[in-house]
């Protein structure tokens, strides 16, 4: 079982309409989780970070976390052709700067104009 | 967010020669950077961890003496890629995680390294 997983995709979503994005993790130690998005060629960026159970909401984006099921999600509102990316998911069990965090293989989203 | 910030964004090399990449936190002190590298449509594969003043750490399977890792600085880790070869080449990534007890990990531009 790998440590993060993630559906590769790729995910098709119309322009204007909400894309889910999933992503499970195996380690029940983990503590704090981050969405990243990737554009083709270029490095991640972090759109979301989360540390609690529940939603948190930035803009279009709401991550959700559920520790209990060791689940987390990421929502896009309204989707725009620009969002069309790689979507990673990372986890961490701790919050001290050493601590490496580990990626799922990402999702592939395009949004359809 | 914090900026990290990675030189050059690109390179091309003859086969058997080094290539030096930078990188450098802009706005913080990272006492650990982590390296990655990136094939085509693949996921990040994590390389090392870069601690400053102390030996890096390596994941199973890479080589350290092929990739040479130096945190000479607070804000400054360096990856040496020796004796290039043609498989070697890929898109190389550092990262920094803000702050002692930090939180989100930033990273750089990115290093497309092309070995001929």
């Amino acid at each position: 079982q790998k440590e993060v997983e993630q559906n590769s995709g790729p995910l098709s979503v119309p322009e204007g309409a909400i894309a889910s994005l999933n992503c499970t993790y195996s380690d029940r130690g983990s503590q704090s989780f981050f969405w990243y998005r990737q554009y083709s060629g270029k490095s991640p960026e972090l759109i979301m970070s989360i540390y609690s159970n529940g939603d948190k909401e930035d803009g279009r984006f709401t991550a959700q976390l559920n520790k209990a099921s060791q689940y987390v999600s990421l929502l896009i509102r309204d989707s725009q052709p620009s969002d069309s990316a790689t979507y990673l998911c990372a986890v961490t069990r701790s919050n001290f700067g050493n601590e490496k965090l580990t990626f799922g293989t990402g999702t592939r989203l395009t949004i359809i104009p | 967010g914090a900026v990290v910030s990675q030189h050059p964004s690109w390179v091309i090399c003859k086969s058997g020669t080094s290539v030096k990449i930078e990188c450098r936190s802009l706005d913080f002190q990272a006492t650990t950077m982590f390296w990655y590298r990136q094939f085509p449509k693949q996921s990040l594969m994590l390389m090392a961890t870069s601690n400053e003043g102390s030996k890096a750490t390596y994941e199973q399977g890479v080589e350290k003496d092929k990739f040479l890792i130096n945190h000479a600085s607070l804000t400054l880790s360096t990856l040496t890629v020796t004796s290039a070869h043609p498989e070697d080449s890929s898109f190389y990534i550092c990262s920094a995680r803000a702050g002692r007890v930090a939180t989100e990990a930033f990273f750089g531009q990115g290093t497309r390294l092309t070995v001929v």
